[in-house]
């Protein structure tokens, strides 16, 4: 089975600063989906940016960005110019291919933005 | 609708009873998924429908957890003589197929508090 993994409960981030969050996952799959999804207090879950991993260019939206890194099994997300906005719990998610459509997510890591 | 809409946002139930949560997909969505989040914790995958396929059952924890989906409308997810460890968040989320590429959208969350 998929796991990801988050070893970050906690960051911080000083406004207009830039933040990397971490994530790493194990699975035996060659194609795959990744995915930050974010989580404001309202509770509800917002995609935040998507990779294919059949894809070597790393995706971008915007003032984020991921460094994926196939064979290390690491999706990290890099916040530009961090926003009050922009703090949340950030959970990074994983997805097969194909048969099982579920996401599989990590615990989260709770951003706190400072201004 | 314009998005993924739960009810009731809030529901606090006593040890033993059962209790009724409601998904309401976009419209048009023909997959739908029930996740459980406990406190501090990432999502973890209940159920999953697509049409009039059989469901994936396969996350939900015990035979006192049950779903239903009429058509590609609204579903009501069930949990049976409630006990405390299943206070959580319980979001809903849709896709237009179920099938990658899809983004799943989710909904606010019903917070369910069994005392």
């Amino acid at each position: 089975a998929q796991t990801v993994t988050q070893s970050q409960p906690e960051m911080s981030v000083q406004e207009a600063e830039t933040v990397t969050l971490s994530c790493t996952y194990d699975t035996s799959e060659s194609d795959y989906y990744l995915f930050w999804y974010k989580q404001p207090p309202s509770r509800q879950m917002i995609l935040v940016i998507r990779q294919e991993a059949y894809k070597q260019q790393n995706a971008t939206e915007n003032r984020f960005s991921v460094n994926f890194q196939k064979a290390a099994k690491s999706f990290s997300l890099k916040i530009s110019d961090s926003q009050l906005g922009d703090a949340a719990m950030y959970f990074c998610a994983y997805r097969s291919w194909g048969g099982s459509e579920k996401l599989v997510f990590g615990k989260g890591t709770k951003l706190t933005v400072n201004p | 609708g314009a998005g993924v809409s739960q009810s009731p946002s809030n529901k606090v139930t006593e040890k033993g009873k059962d209790v009724e949560l409601r998904c309401d997909p976009i419209s048009g969505h023909t997959a739908l998924y029930w996740y459980r989040q406990r406190l501090g914790q990432g999502l973890e995958f209940l159920i999953y429908f697509q049409g009039n396929s059989a469901p994936d059952k396969s996350g939900l924890p015990s035979d006192r957890f049950s779903a239903e989906r009429t058509g590609e409308s609204v579903s009501t997810l069930t949990i049976q003589r409630t006990q405390q460890e299943d206070s959580a968040v319980y979001l809903c989320a849709s896709s237009t197929s179920g099938r990658v590429p899809d983004t799943q959208y989710f909904g606010p969350g019903t917070r369910l508090t069994v005392l």
